[in-house]
């Protein structure tokens, strides 16, 4: 079974940009979740999907948005970058609350 | 508020010098409790689940414990290729997220 996929592995954007990140989670799975990881902050919940839905969020400003399609597949999207949004980004897919599996994150940079 | 804290933050071990990695939760309502380990550049990779206090689960050099309060990882001989950040995190009665402490970054030395 093919693992979590994310597209693209890095990027590299200007301050006042706006980014899309895209998640396909594994097959069968309908949650997806993301999250952004900095050295100073740690892992931090962004948003959860289910079904096309939003079924949790975290606390970021409404620049962090995302959506999920009929397929599961995600993508988040980030609009007027500031320097401070340079981080991983991480994609969960679960078909269980209590698991998640990670895929290996897009690299943003923010210049 | 809920919370999640690990110690220590880093940890240099010898090859072979067993330790204990802890993490420590204050939230209300613990679902379950899930250690991570994490290369550079890399996403987490699931290591262990632990819902009930007393529940212990072992994978090769690892073995996760749980109490009321914390849970502790213990790595028998260690390798070097055991180096990576370990990450706990716990998911809650409410809602569906998980909370992530801030992990522990080990080194093993040959």
């Amino acid at each position: 079974k093919a693992g979590v996929t994310q597209t693209p592995r890095y990027l590299i954007k200007t301050r006042g940009q706006q980014v899309t990140l895209s998640c396909s989670p594994i097959s069968g799975h309908r949650s997806v979740s993301w999250y952004q990881q900095t050295p100073g902050q740690g892992l931090q919940f962004l948003f959860e999907y289910f079904s096309e839905t939003q079924r949790n969020k975290g606390n970021f400003p409404g620049r962090f948005s995302g959506r999920q399609f009929s397929n599961s597949r995600s993508e988040m999207n980030v609009s007027t970058l500031e320097l401070g949004d340079s981080a991983l980004y991480l994609c969960a897919s679960s078909s269980d609350p209590n698991e998640q599996f990670f895929g290996p994150g897009t690299r943003l940079t923010v210049l | 508020e809920d919370q999640v804290t690990q110690s220590p933050e880093a940890l240099r071990l010898q090859e072979g010098e067993s330790s204990s990695l802890n993490c420590s939760y204050t939230v209300s309502g613990l679902r379950g409790l899930f250690w991570y380990r994490q290369d550079p550049g890399k996403g987490p990779e699931f290591l262990f689940t632990l819902y009930s206090a007393g529940e212990e689960k072992e994978k090769e050099r690892l073995k996760a414990t749980l109490t009321k309060k914390e849970s502790f990882l213990h790595i028998t001989a260690p390798k070097p290729e055991d180096s990576a950040t370990y990450l706990c995190a716990v998911t809650l009665n409410y809602g569906q997220n998980f909370v992530f402490g801030p992990g522990t970054r080990l080194s093993v030395l040959p």
